[in-house]
């Protein structure tokens, strides 16, 4: 069965410097991944997905993520974090090889220091 | 385009009641799943389905029922609510993966507390 692990529960980042939010997966078949972010009271907003090419990929509001298939990785990174990236953000596998479910991992929080 | 609609909003039962959770897309999807979401346990999935007539369990199915009789609809039925199923549930419809359309689209949720 596919799954998803967010190793932090929260990341606290300064206003300003590089931020990575980890994400690893299982996965029998080839993976699509996601990254969604949710900011309070609201739903979940889509942010990029990995599908098939460049590890490299790039999304909304500045975030890229890279796959590493040796690592089983999708890490979200931003190069210069604003306090407005604060909220929680989710990954997500669907296995398109077996039975298209998307699982989500438990969400790590965002917190950027001004 | 409205993308996803879940009513109601916000909803309290009582312990025992039974209640209906409306899920509509208008985008012609075929995937269409139930989460729901706790602190500290992320986003779980419930119930999915792959077409119209067809429904498979998630992670967490138990107290849980679900019909997919049209494509737009796929309402979640709670059969008799325990203060447990006190969560924020979540409906998503998701493209068939074609053209690499593969991301899932969210409602806005519905707060339910069981008392």
């Amino acid at each position: 069965a596919q799954s998803v692990a967010q190793p932090e529960d929260q990341v606290n980042v300064a206003e300003g410097n590089p931020l990575t939010v980890k994400c690893t997966y299982s996965v029998s078949g080839n993976p699509y991944l996601f990254w969604y972010v949710q900011y309070p009271n609201r739903g979940l907003q889509f942010l990029l997905k990995y599908i098939t090419g460049d590890n490299l990929v790039k999304g909304s509001y500045g975030f890229e993520a890279e796959f590493n298939k040796s690592q089983t990785s999708f890490h979200l990174k931003k190069p210069s974090a604003l306090v407005s990236d604060s909220a929680l953000y989710f990954c997500a596998v669907r296995d398109m090889n077996r039975d298209d479910k998307i699982i989500f991992g438990k969400g790590t929080r965002l917190h950027i220091l001004p | 385009n409205a993308g996803v609609t879940q009513t109601p909003k916000f909803q309290v039962l009582k312990t025992g009641q039974s209640m209906t959770l409306q899920c509509a897309q208008d985008m012609n999807h075929e995937y269409m799943s139930w989460y729901r979401q706790d602190p500290g346990m992320g986003l779980r999935l419930i119930h999915y389905s792959v077409g119209a007539g067809i429904t498979d369990q998630g992670e967490v199915p138990n107290g849980y029922n679900v019909s997919r009789s049209t494509t737009e609809d796929f309402p979640l039925r709670l059969l008799s609510a325990a203060p447990s199923q006190t969560s924020v549930y979540f409906c998503a419809s998701t493209p068939d993966g074609g053209e690499g359309n593969t991301e899932a689209f969210f409602g806005q949720g519905t707060r339910l507390t069981v008392v």
